[in-house]
């Protein structure tokens, strides 16, 4: 069936170096597309976002990267700091845009 | 100060007593979604509202119901809870489906 996935469950990188998460999505017709932090204990919070009439937006720190033909998504993070340690999930707007569907997450570990 | 909160926090119940989490939220929002987050699963979206009076399914919408009489509450109802809905519940809420969403702190269920 259809998925939001991502290529790597964990993430780890020293602080100060750049982080790149990757997100693979299958449905062509999707057209706005969020990526969420979730620390521990505590509900996703929004970081970026990306229409689909768009390949590129930056935000502070932050950078995600939209390639249609291959339908993957990427987020990077510069400068790495160790608050950005968290869980990190793409998800995908569907159903003109009115339901979600969400990756599986990436867990990043940022070592001082 | 802007937020969506969830009542109750924790909850452990058991099979087949019915059961209401509640959601509010204070910004005005159109948009609510309830999500149940599952490990290796990620978050998946139970049902979501476009405005009062307008509700549709998610993803995963079996065993669950929804009511939105009030713009700024989006109640989920178990009517009879099973184990497998034992799981971690979010909240959400936006301007609408395009916006960003804010959620809540989540709500830790068990069905014994």
């Amino acid at each position: 069936g259809e998925s939001v996935g991502l290529h790597l469950p964990t993430l780890s990188v020293q602080e100060g170096d750049n982080s790149i998460i990757n997100c693979a999505y299958s449905n062509s017709a999707s057209d706005y597309f969020i990526w969420y932090k979730q620390e521990s204990g505590k509900g996703p919070q929004f970081i970026i976002d990306i229409r689909s009439n768009m390949d590129k937006r930056q935000g502070q720190r932050v950078t995600v990267l939209l390639n249609k033909t291959v339908k993957h998504l990427s987020l990077q993070i510069a400068a790495t700091q160790p608050g950005d340690s968290a869980v990190y999930f793409c998800a995908e707007a569907r159903n003109t845009g009115n339901q979600f569907y969400f990756g599986t997450g990436t867990s990043l570990t940022v070592i001082p | 100060e802007a937020q969506v909160t969830q009542n109750p926090r924790y909850l452990i119940t058991v099979t087949g007593k019915k059961l209401t989490v509640t959601c509010s939220q204070n910004m005005n929002h159109e948009y609510m979604s309830w999500y149940r987050q599952d490990p290796g699963l990620g978050l998946r979206q139970i049902y979501y509202s476009m405005n009062v009076e307008v509700t549709d399914k998610g993803d995963v919408p079996e065993g669950y119901k929804v009511s939105r009489k009030e713009k700024r509450n989006f109640p989920l109802i178990l009517e009879s809870p099973s184990p497998n809905q034992t799981s971690l519940y979010f909240c959400a809420s936006s301007w609408s489906s395009e916006y960003e969403q804010y959620f809540g702190p989540g709500t830790r269920l068990t069905v014994t």
